[in-house]
C-alpha cells in the first residue's frame, strides 16, 4: 500500500544544517514534495523534485532523491528559528490525483 | 490568482452533533479537491478526494461523508460525532493532471467534547 515514513522531531542550533528524511513507497511517483506547516495553519509548498532528477537546489533548500532506495531528504542550510515547523514530505501516487503525506518531522531550532 | 478559502478555523462541538465544515476555491475551475484529517502523531491522512462534481472517492471508512454540490466547493459533513472525530481538518486542491502541487486552506480545528 501506500506509505511515507519520517522521522517525528528533530532538533538543531541556529545556524546549523538541517536534514530531514523521508521514505516513500511508489516508485513510479513523477513528483515529490515538501511541504512546511507553522503552527496551527495549512501546508505550504517549500520544494518538489520531479522523479527523474538527484537533486534539486533552491536558496537554502537542497533536496536529495534516491530512488533505488526510495528515500527523500531535504537539507535547510544555515537553519534559522523561523524554520521552526513541521515539515512533511508527500508523493503524487501515479495514476491517481491523490497525494500521500508522511507523518511530519517537526523541527526545533535552538538558539 | 487562485485561493482557497475554508471555514470555521475552529469548532467545539458536543458528541452526536452534526458537522458541516466547508471548503471554496476560487480563481480556476474544475479543480481536484481534497479533505485531509491531521490528528497528532499521525501526520495528514487523505480522507476524501473529488475530481469533479458529484464524484467522491473515500480513502478510509469512516463516520464521515463529503459533498461536492458545485465545481468549486467541498463540504465534509458528519450526521453524529465522534470523541475520535477531533482533529484539524485540512481542506485543498489542485489542478486536473497528476503532476501537480496541491495548495492547502488554513484549517479547522474540530474539538468534539
Amino acid at each position: 500500500g501506500e506509505d511515507v515514513e519520517q522521522s517525528l522531531f528533530l532538533s538543531v542550533r541556529e545556524g546549523d544544517s538541517s536534514v530531514i528524511n523521508c521514505t516513500y513507497t511508489d516508485s513510479s511517483s513523477t513528483y515529490l514534495y515538501w511541504y512546511k506547516q507553522e503552527p496551527g495553519a495549512g501546508l505550504q509548498l517549500l520544494t518538489y523534485i520531479f522523479s527523474n532528477m538527484d537533486m534539486k537546489q533552491d536558496q537554502r533548500l537542497t533536496v536529495l532523491l534516491n530512488k533505488k532506495d526510495k528515500h527523500l531528504s531535504l537539507r535547510i542550510a544555515d537553519t534559522q528559528t523561523g524554520d521552526s515547523a513541521i515539515y512533511f514530505c508527500a508523493e503524487g501516487v501515479s495514476g491517481t490525483y491523490k497525494y500521500i503525506f508522511g507523518t511530519g518531522t517537526r523541527l526545533k531550532v535552538l538558539a | 490568482s487562485q485561493t482557497i478559502h475554508q471555514w470555521p478555523a475552529t469548532l467545539v462541538q458536543p458528541v452526536g452533533s452534526p458537522l458541516s465544515l466547508e471548503c471554496t476555491v476560487e480563481g480556476t475551475s474544475n479543480p481536484n479537491l481534497y479533505w485531509y484529517r491531521q490528528a497528532a502523531g499521525r501526520g495528514l491522512q487523505l480522507l476524501f478526494y473529488s475530481v469533479g462534481i458529484g464524484q467522491i472517492s473515500s480513502e478510509v471508512p469512516q463516520n464521515l461523508s463529503a459533498s461536492r454540490p458545485q465545481d468549486r466547493q467541498f463540504i465534509l459533513s458528519s450526521k453524529k460525532l465522534l470523541l475520535s472525530d477531533s482533529g484539524f481538518y485540512l481542506c485543498a486542491w489542485s489542478t486536473l493532471g497528476e503532476d501537480t502541487e496541491a495548495f492547502f486552506g488554513q484549517g479547522t480545528r474540530l474539538t468534539v467534547v
